[in-house]
C-alpha cells in the first residue's frame, strides 16, 4: 500500500522569496516519487522525479526536491519564486517501477504575491 | 509533435446516456491510464493498461469501462453516466523503455452529467 500527504493545501509567497511545498509519503516498497505541476486550465507536466538515484533531484524551472528516507519526505523547493510559478502542484508516489499505479496527493495551490 | 489527445474536451450530458471519451497517443507508449480530478481529492486512477488487451482497475473503477484494442488508443466508456461522475478526466501514457517514470498527460475532458 502507498499513500502521499501534501501538508499544505495552499501556499502564498512573495515574488523573489523561497518556495517550500511539503510532501510526506508512505510506501511498502522503495518508492519512485514525482512532482507534477498543473497551470490553470492546463494538463499536468512533470517537474522532477526520484527513482532511487541521487537523493537531491533537480527539475525544470529551478525547482528541486530532496528525498529523505528517514523522514519519509520529498519536499519541493525553489530559491526564488516567479509569478509564472503560480499553479497547483501534486506530489506523486508509485511502486518499484514508474508504470505501476500512481497515487497522487491532494495538491498544493501556490499563489505568488507581486 | 509527441502528444496525448482527448476528445471531446468538454461534454454536457444527461443521466443514463452512454458516452465515450477517446484518448490517443502518438508516442508508441505501452502504458496508458485514465484519471479523474475532483477538487480537494487530487487525481485518482480509474483504469490503466500495460499493453494491448491488458487492462486493470485503478482506485475508482466503478461505473467505467475501458478497452485497449490498439496500442495508440484507450477509450473510456461510461455506460450509464450519473451526476457523481461529473469531473475532469485525464488520459496519460508512458513508455516501458524508461520504466514508465514519466507520464504524458492529455489536456483533459471536462464532463458534466445532469
Amino acid at each position: 500500500a502507498q499513500s502521499v500527504t501534501q501538508l499544505d493545501s495552499h501556499v502564498s509567497v512573495s515574488e523573489g522569496t523561497p518556495v517550500l511545498l511539503r510532501c510526506n509519503y508512505s510506501s511498502s516498497y522503495s518508492p519512485s516519487l514525482f512532482w507534477y505541476v498543473q497551470h490553470p486550465n492546463k494538463g499536468l507536466q512533470l517537474l522532477l522525479k526520484y527513482t532511487s538515484a541521487a537523493t537531491l533531484v533537480k527539475g525544470i524551472n529551478g525547482f528541486e526536491a530532496e528525498f529523505k528516507k528517514s523522514e519519509t519526505s520529498f519536499h519541493l523547493t525553489k530559491p526564488s519564486a516567479h509569478m509564472s510559478d503560480a499553479a497547483e502542484y501534486f506530489c506523486v508516489v508509485s511502486g518499484n517501477f514508474g508504470n505501476e499505479k500512481l497515487t497522487f496527493g491532494t495538491g498544493t495551490r501556490l499563489t505568488i504575491i507581486p | 509533435e509527441a502528444q496525448v489527445t482527448q476528445n471531446p474536451r468538454y461534454l454536457i450530458t444527461v443521466t443514463g446516456k452512454k458516452l465515450t471519451v477517446t484518448c490517443s497517443q502518438n508516442m508508441n507508449h505501452e502504458y496508458m491510464s485514465w484519471y479523474r480530478q475532483d477538487p480537494g481529492l487530487g487525481l485518482r486512477q480509474i483504469y490503466y493498461s500495460m499493453n494491448v488487451e491488458v487492462t486493470d482497475k485503478g482506485d475508482v473503477p466503478e461505473g467505467y469501462k475501458v478497452s485497449r484494442k490498439e496500442k495508440r488508443n484507450f477509450p473510456l466508456i461510461l455506460e450509464s453516466p450519473s451526476p457523481n461522475q461529473t469531473s475532469l478526466y485525464f488520459c496519460a501514457s508512458s513508455s516501458r523503455l524508461d520504466g514508465g517514470y514519466e507520464q504524458y498527460f492529455g489536456p483533459g475532458t471536462r464532463l458534466t452529467v445532469t
